[in-house]
């Protein structure tokens, strides 16, 4: 078992839809990152976040600590948020991330 | 800043050749990371430096890998002899470290995309 599960694996949403992207993890953990990798292959982080709730623009993450659960959601669906969604978590002392496999989402003009 | 910065950003080499990937970190960031991705196991750890000191390579697939941090503003990542399953890309990423206390968002270069025939 992955200690990193996320789905949905793939995603099709059409513009102005409300999209969530669900992540659990096994491991206990120091911070869960949400990252964004383009088609062209580059790696941005969206959030870190340890408890609660952070938002930035039309996304919005979340994290349950009780539950080893977080949720990133994209409010307004747009064609440029088409893009690989991974969910990584970095535990205890150690600062190297263990990756989701990704959520590849699709956004539909 | 100009961010992560890693070269070559493409590489196609043969079988049994020697490949080295470069990598220079943020400026001030103390945590070095070397991470691979493939469509079959995704983004996975190889190896990270700290203070330029390795701390975990245990994500290294074999004695053909090695890394080096010779300084805090620079790394390398070396496959010697590569070998057709190495095929993968290749990210540097860096950030902030403090210890115990925890560390900080990763700031991810363009990648290495290497090819071997």
């Amino acid at each position: 078992k992955n200690e990193v599960e996320q789905s949905p694996q793939n995603l099709t949403a059409q513009e102005g839809e409300f999209i969530t992207i669900n992540c659990s993890y096994s491991v206990g953990i120091s911070a869960l990152h949400w990252l964004q990798q383009h088609p062209g292959g580059g790696i941005v982080s969206l959030f870190m976040l340890s408890s609660g709730k952070k938002k930035h623009g039309r996304l919005i993450a979340t994290i349950n600590i009780q539950e080893k659960h977080s949720s990133l959601h994209i409010t307004a669906s747009h064609p440029r948020d088409s893009a690989v969604y991974i969910c990584a978590v970095s535990g205890g002392s150690q600062g190297n991330l263990i990756f989701g496999k990704g959520t590849k989402l699709s956004v539909k003009p | 800043d100009a961010g992560v910065i890693q070269s070559p950003r493409h590489e196609v080499t043969e079988m049994g050749q020697e490949v080295t990937l470069r990598c220079k970190p943020i400026s001030g960031h103390n945590s070095l990371f070397w991470y691979r991705q493939t469509m079959m196991r995704g983004l996975e750890l190889l190896i990270y430096f700290n203070n330029n000191v390795p701390i975990d390579d245990s994500g290294m697939p074999e004695d053909r890998f090695s890394a080096k941090m010779p300084n805090a503003s620079f790394s390398t990542l070396k496959i010697q002899p590569s070998e057709p399953r190495d095929s993968a890309v290749y990210f540097c990423a860096s950030s902030l470290a403090m210890g115990a206390s925890g560390y900080y968002e990763q700031y991810f270069g363009p990648g290495t995309r290497l090819t071997v025939t």
